[in-house]
């Protein structure tokens, strides 16, 4: 049973539009939810997060949008830059764990 | 080192063969995380070890895998008999630790059996 799901496995964005990266839960004890972006042949590295008690949370290019209501995050990057193009992993914290989603995979074209 | 690191960083094996996965943790981190990643799938935690507590096996997949930790530092994780099933790329982590924190992965093992 999957408690962090990222339906869609890949999205493709023309370099300087915006990417919207979507992520639902299920678990209402999550409180705490971070986004990673993973390179080939590289471990899974951390970009933002935010708190249950947040419903936005913005550094630089990347902003947080969390919907508690509906159980719904997402990544919002704009703009977006070849750079990019990576797997983003989204996760919620049960205890000292995190729980992953399945990663959707990130094309900026240019 | 400053990141978390781990050996090997490719590992092939034979079906029934044992293998033993290494990672080194940053200094001072006194968290330690495994997950895998399947083909196709996220992260599936494995277990975690949170300073001199008993650690957290619940995501282990078979009693055919275990893990270590020694010192509170260096961690190894063993799978016993391996079976095809078990390829993937194994992902070592690390945390100041006292509630969840940000975790700094390791580049992974990538494991196929053959």
């Amino acid at each position: 049973d999957q408690q962090v799901k990222q339906n869609s496995p890949s999205l493709s964005v023309q370099e300087g539009r915006i990417s919207i990266l979507n992520c639902d839960y299920t678990n209402s004890m999550f409180d705490y939810f971070l986004w990673y972006k993973k390179y080939p042949a590289e471990g899974p590295t951390f970009l933002i997060s935010i708190s249950s008690i947040k419903d936005k949370n913005e550094d630089g290019r990347f902003t947080v949008f969390l919907n508690k209501s509906a159980k719904h995050l997402s990544l919002h990057i704009v703009p977006s830059q070849p750079g990019d193009s990576a797997v983003y992993f989204c996760a919620a914290s049960e205890g000292n764990k995190l729980v992953f989603g399945a990663g959707t995979i990130l094309r900026v074209k240019s | 080192g400053a990141g978390v690191s781990q050996s090997p960083s490719n590992k092939v094996t034979e079906k029934g063969k044992d293998v033993e996965l290494r990672c080194d943790p940053i200094s001072g981190h006194t968290a330690l995380y495994w997950y895998r990643q399947s083909l196709g799938q996220g992260l599936e935690f494995l277990i975690y070890f949170q300073g001199n507590s008993a650690p957290d096996k619940s995501g282990l997949p078979s009693d055919r895998f275990s893990a270590e930790r020694t010192g509170g530092s260096v961690s190894t994780l063993t799978i016993q008999r391996t079976q095809q099933e078990d390829s993937a790329v194994y992902l070592c982590a690390s945390s100041l630790g006292g509630g969840i924190t940000e975790l700094f992965f390791g580049s992974g093992t990538q494991l196929s059996v053959l």
